[in-house]
């Protein structure tokens, strides 16, 4: 258990709809990033959030937005879905940010129909 | 930009078997070097890192040494067991402001009893 919850595990819905992503992360990071896995891109960074403040930004479309709460724990909204954004969303926490030793949740797999 | 290539999957081992992951970088600056394992239906874990040229990250009878020479981030073990069966991530953070990690496509291990 790597102490970064995220919320829901599974997510079905169609397209055009909005969802949200949650993330806990491990007790006193403060840093989280959001990932996006598909098996034709592999992993890609979205975005980053170290004590309430956006830090990096990558590959992260315009539908989606995120953001950090004063009690550190994160969102990541999708809008306006389409079939292609079905892939398994990844959270993860550091204690630093850019020390690369990133603690990884179990994922949002999310099935856009 | 940054980039990271692994060698294509899926290697299929049988237990006690050698292995070896091919990991190669692009980047600028000094990056970190970094293996994630990724059991199924879990989140990544740190399986190993290394900060500096010739510095040999070592972890679970796991190895990989930073080659700055030749770019390269290899990672191996002398005998492979049925629990080692995962997905191997090959990544890298580069140096300066820039707080994400780029991952490689992944290598999935199978080790067969």
């Amino acid at each position: 258990d790597s102490g970064v919850t995220q919320t829901p595990k599974h997510l079905i819905t169609a397209t055009g709809q909005r969802v949200t992503l949650r993330c806990s992360p491990r007790s006193g990071d403060l840093s989280v990033y959001w990932y996006q896995q598909s098996l034709d891109q592999g992993l890609q960074f979205l975005i980053q959030y170290y004590n309430g403040e956006e830090r990096a930004k990558g590959n992260i479309l315009e539908r989606f937005s995120a953001q950090q709460f004063p009690d550190l724990h994160s969102e990541l909204n999708l809008s306006s879905l389409e079939l292609g954004d079905s892939a398994l969303y990844f959270c993860a926490s550091s204690v630093r940010q850019g020390n690369g030793e990133l603690f990884f949740g179990e994922g949002s797999r999310l099935t856009v129909l | 930009g940054n980039s990271v290539t692994q060698m294509e999957g899926p290697v299929t081992l049988s237990e006690e078997a050698f292995l070896t992951i091919n990991c190669t970088y692009t980047a600028t600056g000094y990056p970190s070097l970094f293996w994630y394992v990724q059991y199924p239906g879990e989140g990544l874990q740190l399986l190993l890192k290394a900060t500096k040229a010739d510095d040999k990250g070592s972890n679970k009878g796991f190895e990989a040494t930073y080659r700055k020479e030749t770019t390269s981030f290899h990672l191996e073990k002398g005998s492979v067991q049925v629990s080692d069966s995962a997905v191997y991530f090959c990544a890298l953070r580069s140096g300066g402001s820039n707080y994400k990690l780029t991952f490689g496509k992944g290598t999935l291990l199978t080790v067969n009893p």
